[in-house]
Protein backbone atom coordinates (compact mmCIF):
# COMPACT_ATOMS: atom_id res chain seq x y z
CA UNK A 1 0.00 0.00 0.00
CA UNK A 2 1.43 3.48 -0.75
CA UNK A 3 2.16 6.09 2.08
CA UNK A 4 1.18 9.32 2.23
CA UNK A 5 2.99 10.92 -1.06
CA UNK A 6 3.33 15.15 -1.32
CA UNK A 7 4.34 17.12 -4.38
CA UNK A 8 6.35 18.87 -5.33
CA UNK A 9 9.52 17.61 -3.01
CA UNK A 10 10.95 20.24 -3.78
CA UNK A 11 10.63 23.61 -4.95
CA UNK A 12 12.17 27.48 -5.08
CA UNK A 13 9.69 30.37 -5.28
CA UNK A 14 10.63 34.31 -4.97
CA UNK A 15 9.41 36.62 -2.43
CA UNK A 16 5.54 37.94 -2.82
CA UNK A 17 4.90 34.78 -4.97
CA UNK A 18 2.35 31.78 -3.75
CA UNK A 19 2.38 28.12 -3.87
CA UNK A 20 0.27 25.44 -4.04
CA UNK A 21 1.21 21.78 -2.32
CA UNK A 22 -0.32 18.64 -2.49
CA UNK A 23 -1.13 15.71 -0.20
CA UNK A 24 -2.74 12.13 -1.03
CA UNK A 25 -3.40 10.35 2.28
CA UNK A 26 -2.95 6.65 2.63
CA UNK A 27 -6.00 5.10 1.43
CA UNK A 28 -8.73 4.92 4.02
CA UNK A 29 -7.69 7.54 6.01
CA UNK A 30 -9.73 10.56 6.26
CA UNK A 31 -7.90 13.30 8.34
CA UNK A 32 -5.16 15.27 6.94
CA UNK A 33 -2.74 17.76 8.89
CA UNK A 34 -0.25 20.18 8.09
CA UNK A 35 2.97 20.60 9.50
CA UNK A 36 6.02 23.92 8.84
CA UNK A 37 9.25 22.30 10.13
CA UNK A 38 11.94 25.05 9.92
CA UNK A 39 15.31 23.97 9.60
CA UNK A 40 16.67 22.85 13.10
CA UNK A 41 13.82 22.58 14.73
CA UNK A 42 10.45 20.50 15.34
CA UNK A 43 7.05 20.45 12.94
CA UNK A 44 4.70 22.95 13.69
CA UNK A 45 0.99 22.45 13.58
CA UNK A 46 -0.45 24.52 10.65
CA UNK A 47 -4.35 23.03 9.93
CA UNK A 48 -5.89 19.73 10.34
CA UNK A 49 -8.98 18.61 8.11
CA UNK A 50 -11.30 16.07 8.58
CA UNK A 51 -14.17 14.80 6.10
CA UNK A 52 -13.16 17.94 4.22
CA UNK A 53 -14.03 20.74 7.41
CA UNK A 54 -11.05 22.63 8.89
CA UNK A 55 -10.51 20.85 12.59
CA UNK A 56 -7.97 22.67 13.82
CA UNK A 57 -5.80 25.34 13.23
CA UNK A 58 -2.20 26.08 14.46
CA UNK A 59 -1.02 30.04 14.57
CA UNK A 60 -0.01 31.17 11.36
CA UNK A 61 -0.80 34.03 9.17
CA UNK A 62 -3.84 34.06 6.58
CA UNK A 63 -1.21 34.11 4.49
CA UNK A 64 -1.58 30.08 5.01
CA UNK A 65 -4.91 27.96 3.98
CA UNK A 66 -5.73 24.53 3.19
CA UNK A 67 -8.91 22.46 1.90
CA UNK A 68 -9.35 18.70 1.23
CA UNK A 69 -10.87 17.42 -1.49
CA UNK A 70 -14.12 14.45 -1.71
CA UNK A 71 -11.10 12.47 -2.16
CA UNK A 72 -9.24 13.02 1.06
CA UNK A 73 -6.45 14.72 -0.39
CA UNK A 74 -5.49 17.74 0.56
CA UNK A 75 -3.84 21.49 -0.71
CA UNK A 76 -1.70 23.64 1.32
CA UNK A 77 -1.75 27.41 -0.10
CA UNK A 78 0.49 29.97 1.13
CA UNK A 79 -0.09 33.71 -0.34
CA UNK A 80 2.50 36.30 -0.81
CA UNK A 81 5.83 34.53 0.31
CA UNK A 82 8.01 35.38 2.77
CA UNK A 83 11.78 34.59 3.16
CA UNK A 84 10.83 33.25 6.40
CA UNK A 85 8.15 30.61 4.39
CA UNK A 86 11.39 28.70 3.65
CA UNK A 87 10.60 24.99 5.28
CA UNK A 88 9.98 21.14 5.03
CA UNK A 89 6.03 21.25 4.63
CA UNK A 90 5.47 17.43 6.11
CA UNK A 91 1.71 16.45 5.75
CA UNK A 92 0.36 13.68 7.78
CA UNK A 93 -2.98 11.14 7.30
CA UNK A 94 -4.72 9.49 10.08
CA UNK A 95 -7.76 7.16 10.04
CA UNK A 96 -9.80 9.58 12.48
CA UNK A 97 -9.58 13.45 13.95
CA UNK A 98 -7.72 12.67 16.81
CA UNK A 99 -4.41 12.77 17.43
CA UNK A 100 -3.87 9.18 17.30
CA UNK A 101 -1.35 7.55 15.09
CA UNK A 102 0.15 9.73 12.08
CA UNK A 103 1.50 8.71 8.88
CA UNK A 104 3.85 11.38 7.51
CA UNK A 105 4.73 11.75 3.70
CA UNK A 106 8.37 13.31 3.27
CA UNK A 107 7.75 16.78 2.70
CA UNK A 108 7.85 19.52 0.37
CA UNK A 109 10.96 21.12 0.46
CA UNK A 110 10.20 25.08 -0.38
CA UNK A 111 12.50 27.44 -0.75
CA UNK A 112 11.92 30.92 -1.05
CA UNK A 113 14.59 33.43 -2.36
CA UNK B 1 0.41 27.64 24.08
CA UNK B 2 1.55 24.75 25.20
CA UNK B 3 5.45 23.37 24.78
CA UNK B 4 7.71 20.87 24.89
CA UNK B 5 11.00 21.27 25.50
CA UNK B 6 14.02 18.86 24.71
CA UNK B 7 17.20 18.24 25.72
CA UNK B 8 20.03 17.61 25.16
CA UNK B 9 19.44 19.36 21.38
CA UNK B 10 22.85 17.59 20.22
CA UNK B 11 24.05 14.18 21.63
CA UNK B 12 27.19 12.93 19.39
CA UNK B 13 28.42 9.29 21.26
CA UNK B 14 30.09 6.03 20.48
CA UNK B 15 28.40 2.89 19.56
CA UNK B 16 28.00 0.49 22.60
CA UNK B 17 27.19 4.12 24.74
CA UNK B 18 23.95 4.43 26.39
CA UNK B 19 21.92 7.81 25.87
CA UNK B 20 18.80 9.40 27.33
CA UNK B 21 16.51 11.94 25.95
CA UNK B 22 14.09 14.25 28.03
CA UNK B 23 10.94 15.99 26.82
CA UNK B 24 9.52 18.16 29.09
CA UNK B 25 6.24 20.62 29.65
CA UNK B 26 4.54 22.77 31.99
CA UNK B 27 1.13 21.44 30.10
CA UNK B 28 -0.57 17.92 30.90
CA UNK B 29 -0.63 16.11 27.57
CA UNK B 30 -3.55 13.58 27.25
CA UNK B 31 -1.04 11.03 25.55
CA UNK B 32 2.63 11.70 24.01
CA UNK B 33 4.67 10.19 20.94
CA UNK B 34 8.14 9.72 20.46
CA UNK B 35 9.07 9.82 16.25
CA UNK B 36 12.72 9.35 14.49
CA UNK B 37 13.32 11.62 11.60
CA UNK B 38 16.32 10.75 9.14
CA UNK B 39 17.41 13.38 6.64
CA UNK B 40 14.97 14.14 3.48
CA UNK B 41 11.97 12.30 5.38
CA UNK B 42 8.75 12.78 7.14
CA UNK B 43 8.96 11.75 10.98
CA UNK B 44 7.94 8.43 11.50
CA UNK B 45 5.99 6.84 14.99
CA UNK B 46 8.04 5.13 17.44
CA UNK B 47 5.61 4.98 20.13
CA UNK B 48 2.55 6.00 21.85
CA UNK B 49 2.55 6.38 25.48
CA UNK B 50 -0.91 7.53 27.27
CA UNK B 51 -0.97 6.62 30.81
CA UNK B 52 0.52 7.96 33.90
CA UNK B 53 3.85 6.24 34.66
CA UNK B 54 3.32 4.51 31.45
CA UNK B 55 7.08 2.74 30.52
CA UNK B 56 6.97 0.98 27.23
CA UNK B 57 10.16 -1.29 25.20
CA UNK B 58 11.02 -1.48 21.64
CA UNK B 59 14.16 -3.57 21.05
CA UNK B 60 16.69 -1.38 23.17
CA UNK B 61 14.59 1.69 23.36
CA UNK B 62 12.48 2.61 26.32
CA UNK B 63 9.61 5.26 26.68
CA UNK B 64 8.46 6.16 29.91
CA UNK B 65 5.65 8.98 30.56
CA UNK B 66 6.30 10.89 33.58
CA UNK B 67 3.47 10.28 36.60
CA UNK B 68 1.77 13.90 35.85
CA UNK B 69 2.13 13.22 32.19
CA UNK B 70 3.94 16.75 31.53
CA UNK B 71 7.39 14.97 30.67
CA UNK B 72 8.96 12.00 29.00
CA UNK B 73 12.08 10.44 28.55
CA UNK B 74 13.12 7.56 25.72
CA UNK B 75 16.80 6.17 27.17
CA UNK B 76 18.62 3.60 24.24
CA UNK B 77 21.00 1.04 25.64
CA UNK B 78 23.90 -0.14 23.84
CA UNK B 79 23.44 2.52 20.60
CA UNK B 80 24.34 1.47 17.62
CA UNK B 81 25.24 3.51 14.05
CA UNK B 82 21.61 3.03 12.88
CA UNK B 83 20.20 5.16 15.49
CA UNK B 84 21.80 7.99 14.24
CA UNK B 85 18.49 10.46 13.35
CA UNK B 86 16.56 13.52 14.92
CA UNK B 87 14.36 12.16 17.56
CA UNK B 88 11.20 14.30 17.95
CA UNK B 89 8.77 13.99 21.11
CA UNK B 90 5.32 15.78 20.55
CA UNK B 91 2.18 15.59 23.08
CA UNK B 92 -1.35 16.02 22.38
CA UNK B 93 -4.23 17.23 23.98
CA UNK B 94 -7.58 16.50 24.63
CA UNK B 95 -10.37 19.46 23.08
CA UNK B 96 -13.36 18.99 25.07
CA UNK B 97 -12.51 15.05 24.69
CA UNK B 98 -11.87 15.22 20.76
CA UNK B 99 -8.36 16.00 20.03
CA UNK B 100 -7.94 17.15 16.81
CA UNK B 101 -5.07 15.77 15.47
CA UNK B 102 -2.23 18.80 16.45
CA UNK B 103 0.59 17.74 18.24
CA UNK B 104 2.75 19.54 19.88
CA UNK B 105 6.83 18.90 19.00
CA UNK B 106 9.87 19.24 20.47
CA UNK B 107 12.56 20.69 18.68
CA UNK B 108 14.49 17.26 18.57
CA UNK B 109 17.04 16.25 19.66
CA UNK B 110 19.70 15.21 17.00
CA UNK B 111 21.53 11.91 17.80
CA UNK B 112 24.69 10.44 16.36
CA UNK B 113 26.54 7.58 17.18
CA UNK B 114 29.98 6.65 16.23
CA UNK B 115 30.90 3.51 15.00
Amino acid sequence: DAGVTQSPTHLIKTRGQHVTLRCSPISGHKSVSWYQQVLGQGPQFIFQYYEKEERGRGNFPDRFSARQFPNYSSELNVNALLLGDSALYLCASSLGPGAGELFFGEGSRLTVL
Amino acid sequence: TQLLEQSPQFLSIQEGENLTVYCNSSSVFSSLQWYRQEPGEGPVLLVTVVTGGEVKKLKRLTFQFGDARKDSSLHITAAQPGDTGLYLCAGAINAGGTSYGKLTFGQGTILTVHP
